[in-house]
C-alpha cells in the first residue's frame, strides 16, 4: 500500500515563492498529483507527474524524482487566494491516495 | 461547476435512522469513490468503484454500504450510524487510474455534510 507524507502546515509571505514537499511509499506507483482546497470547498486537480521532471502551470510548478519518492509543489508570486490546504496523492493500480495535507498560511 | 454532483449538501441525521448519499457524474469516467473528511484528518479513502465493479472496501464499518448502479451513478447507504461518523463525504470520479495516459485528474463533488446526533 501507499503512504504520502508532507507537512501539516507552511507559512510564507504574499508574492514570496513556497515549496511544498511530499515523500511516499509504494509497492506500485503510477504517478504523483496534486490538489487544491480551500475551506467548504472541494479538492481541485492542479497536476499530475508521472516521469521525473519539473511540470510548470502558471505559477504553480510540480515536480517528480522517482529514484528519490519524492516531489514538490512550487507556488510562485503567492497570492492571499492561494491560503489553502495542498494534497499530494500517489496514484496507484485503481486508487488515488492522498497524503494528508499541507496548510498554507499566507501572511500580508 | 465540477461536472459531480452531489445531493444533499447538508445531512443532520439520528443514530437509528438511515439515508443515503447520492452522486453523480456527468464526465464519462468510468472510476468513483467515497472519501471521508473528518476536521483535522486526511482524505480518507471509503470506497472505489473501477468499471462498475468495487475494487476497494479498505476495512470501512458495515454501517456503510455503497452501491454503485452504473457508471454515472454513486450512492452511499448510511444506518445506524455513530456521532463519530460526522464527517464531510466527497465523491470523486476519474478515468480509471490504471489508464495512465489520462494522469490522475479526480474531480470532486461539493461533498456533503453529515451530522450525526
Amino acid at each position: 500500500g501507499q503512504s504520502l507524507e508532507q507537512p501539516s502546515e507552511v507559512t510564507a509571505v504574499e508574492g514570496a515563492i513556497v515549496q511544498i514537499n511530499c515523500t511516499y511509499q509504494t509497492s506500485g506507483f503510477y504517478g504523483l498529483s496534486w490538489y487544491q482546497q480551500h475551506d467548504g470547498g472541494a479538492p481541485t486537480f492542479l497536476s499530475y507527474n508521472a516521469l521525473d521532471g519539473l511540470e510548470e502551470t502558471g505559477r504553480f510548478s510540480s515536480f517528480l524524482s522517482r529514484s528519490d519518492s519524492y516531489g514538490y509543489l512550487l507556488l510562485q508570486e503567492l497570492q492571499m487566494k492561494d491560503s489553502a490546504s495542498y494534497f499530494c496523492a500517489g496514484l496507484e493500480d485503481d486508487k488515488i491516495i492522498f497524503g494528508k495535507g499541507t496548510r498554507l498560511h499566507i501572511l500580508p | 461547476e465540477t461536472g459531480v454532483t452531489q445531493t444533499p449538501r447538508h445531512l443532520v441525521m439520528g443514530m437509528t435512522n438511515k439515508k443515503s448519499l447520492k452522486c453523480e457524474q456527468h464526465l464519462g469516467h468510468n472510476a468513483m469513490y467515497w472519501y471521508k473528511q473528518s476536521a483535522k484528518k486526511p482524505l480518507e479513502l471509503m470506497f472505489v468503484y473501477s468499471l462498475e465493479e468495487r475494487v476497494e472496501n479498505n476495512s470501512v464499518p458495515s454501517r456503510f454500504s455503497p452501491e454503485c448502479p452504473n457508471s454515472s451513478h454513486l450512492f452511499l447507504h448510511l444506518h445506524t450510524l455513530q456521532p463519530e461518523d460526522s464527517a464531510l463525504y466527497l465523491c470523486a470520479s476519474s478515468q480509471v487510474p490504471g489508464q495512465r495516459a489520462s494522469g490522475a485528474e479526480a474531480f470532486f463533488g461539493q461533498g456533503t455534510r453529515l451530522t450525526v446526533v
